[in-house]
């Protein structure tokens, strides 16, 4: 059964950078596409970007600017990065994975979530 | 982007009886050459992360009660729970990935009248 854990600071200050992990057990994550979705507090989802096994990345170009995701097959790890953050960017921050279908960019299974909240 | 506008926000049904949630894309999320929706719908509990329920618009993931499917095609979308449980009160997104940035309705939270 796959499961995936997010770890990270729970605080971060504003204009710093917010880093994140993501640990999958239970599977490879290669061949799988991996995002980072996040959903402020009482709202709704907003995915951040996919990263693929390989590398290859597509952010969400609202955050663009200030995203980088990467990745660590020996790890079994990706990871997060989310700089110049506000308090906009007070959060739940979720990991997630694709499944290996083409274009089948739905989101299972999920991490439990990780609030990051930006202070002034 | 494409946009997802679920409605109503909010809706309370009696339990047992049927309770349907709706969504619509600002622009159509079938692919004609495979004749799929590219449309998937979850379900989110206090305190847990989004559980799927239904891709292809239509397809209900494993494990998931047969008192939830999901309809439509094109623009237009439907999640019925066919009798509504107690352990159903949750709030329902929908979701598109016929394109990046891939995007989320607003959520309809469904509760017990």
């Amino acid at each position: 059964q796959v499961q995936l854990q997010e770890s990270g600071p729970g605080l971060v200050k504003a204009s710093e950078t917010l880093s994140l992990t993501c640990t999958v057990s239970g599977a490879s994550i290669s061949s799988y596409y991996l995002s980072w979705i996040r959903q402020p507090p009482g709202k709704g989802l907003e995915w951040i970007g996919y990263i693929y096994y390989t590398g290859s990345t597509n952010y969400n170009p609202s955050l663009k600017s200030r995203v980088t995701m990467s990745v660590d097959t020996s790890k079994n790890q990706f990871y997060l990065r989310l700089s110049a953050v506000t308090a906009a960017d007070t959060a739940v921050y979720y990991c997630a994975r694709s499944p290996v279908v083409p274009a089948a960019n739905w989101f299972d299974p999920w991490g439990q979530g990780t609030l990051v909240t930006v202070s002034s | 982007d494409i946009v997802m506008t679920q409605s109503p926000d909010s809706l309370a049904v009696s339990l047992g009886e049927r309770a349907t949630v709706n969504c619509k894309s600002s622009q159509s999320v079938l692919y004609t050459s495979k004749n799929k929706n590219y449309l998937a719908w979850y379900q989110q509990k206090p305190g847990q992360p989004p559980k799927l329920l239904i891709y292809w618009a239509s397809t209900r993931e494993s494990g998931v009660p047969d008192r939830f499917s999901g309809s439509g095609s094109g623009t237009d979308f439907t999640l019925t729970i066919s009798s509504l449980q107690a352990e159903d009160v949750a709030v329902y997104f929908c979701q598109q990935y016929y394109t990046t940035p891939l995007t989320f309705g607003g959520g309809t939270k469904v509760e017990i009248k």
